[in-house]
């Protein structure tokens, strides 16, 4: 079957850094994207990884790696403003994207 | 604003009712996404517009009923549907869909539906 896990919640300090982790199994693989959602609103796209490495967009990086079905999401200096859900989602082999639970990331003053 | 809008954004209904959501989008695309996203799971593809044509339906009961007239308004009908329906129904668009590639997807705020 297809299965993406991600932590159900994490707890972070403001200022500090975060690492969400994403391990997936799905049949074939064309990328890995994650989402920020927060609480009452659309999810927005944060980042796309199809090859192995680090992709890093200001505050935030992603990283990927395929031979492990692993990714993780790295937010420095974090912001009261970053508290929301973080949905990790895998595209498979038929172009539909295979979602996570997604992580809720609570940020503290 | 993601340029993918949706109405309404809550609904309360009873089961014998029939309503309809409407999820428009002005970026241009092609595919368009029906989502249902209940709380703490992941979110769930329900049907799947490509150049306005049918492309998914996942298993998804009958009593929801999706039509797609145009490449930038997707509607889902839905009729006598059950308490257990009650969710958030998120709308996508995407530039395009093919075999072998992952598109981005763009969302609407959603609709927070409740069925008594």
């Amino acid at each position: 079957g297809q299965n993406i896990d991600q932590p159900t919640e994490m707890t972070a300090t403001e200022g500090a850094i975060v690492q969400i982790n994403c391990t997936y199994q799905t049949s074939g693989f064309n990328g890995l994207f994650w989402y920020q959602q927060h609480a009452g609103e659309a999810p927005t796209f944060l980042s796309y990884n199809v090859l192995d490495g680090l992709e890093e967009k200001g505050r935030f990086s992603s990283f990927l790696s395929r031979s492990k079905g692993y990714s993780y999401l790295l937010l420095k200096e974090l912001q009261m403003n970053d508290s929301a859900s973080y949905l990790c989602a895998v595209g498979d082999s038929n172009y539909q994207l295979i979602w996570g639970a997604g992580t809720k990331l609570i940020i503290k003053p | 604003e993601t340029g993918v809008t949706q109405t309404p954004r809550h609904l309360v209904m009873g089961m014998t009712n029939k309503k309809s959501l409407k999820c428009e989008q002005h970026l241009g695309h092609n595919a368009m996404y029906w989502y249902k996203q209940s709380a703490k799971k992941p979110l769930e593809l329900m049907f799947v517009y490509n150049f306005k044509e049918q492309t998914e339906n996942n298993s998804v009961p009958s009593r929801f009923s999706p039509e797609c007239p145009n490449s930038s308004h997707l509607f889902l009908h839905l009729h006598t549907l059950q308490p257990e329906d009650s969710a958030l129904y998120l709308c996508a668009s995407s530039p395009h869909l093919e075999r072998g590639g992952a598109d981005t997807q763009y969302f609407g705020p959603g609709t927070r539906l409740t069925v008594l």
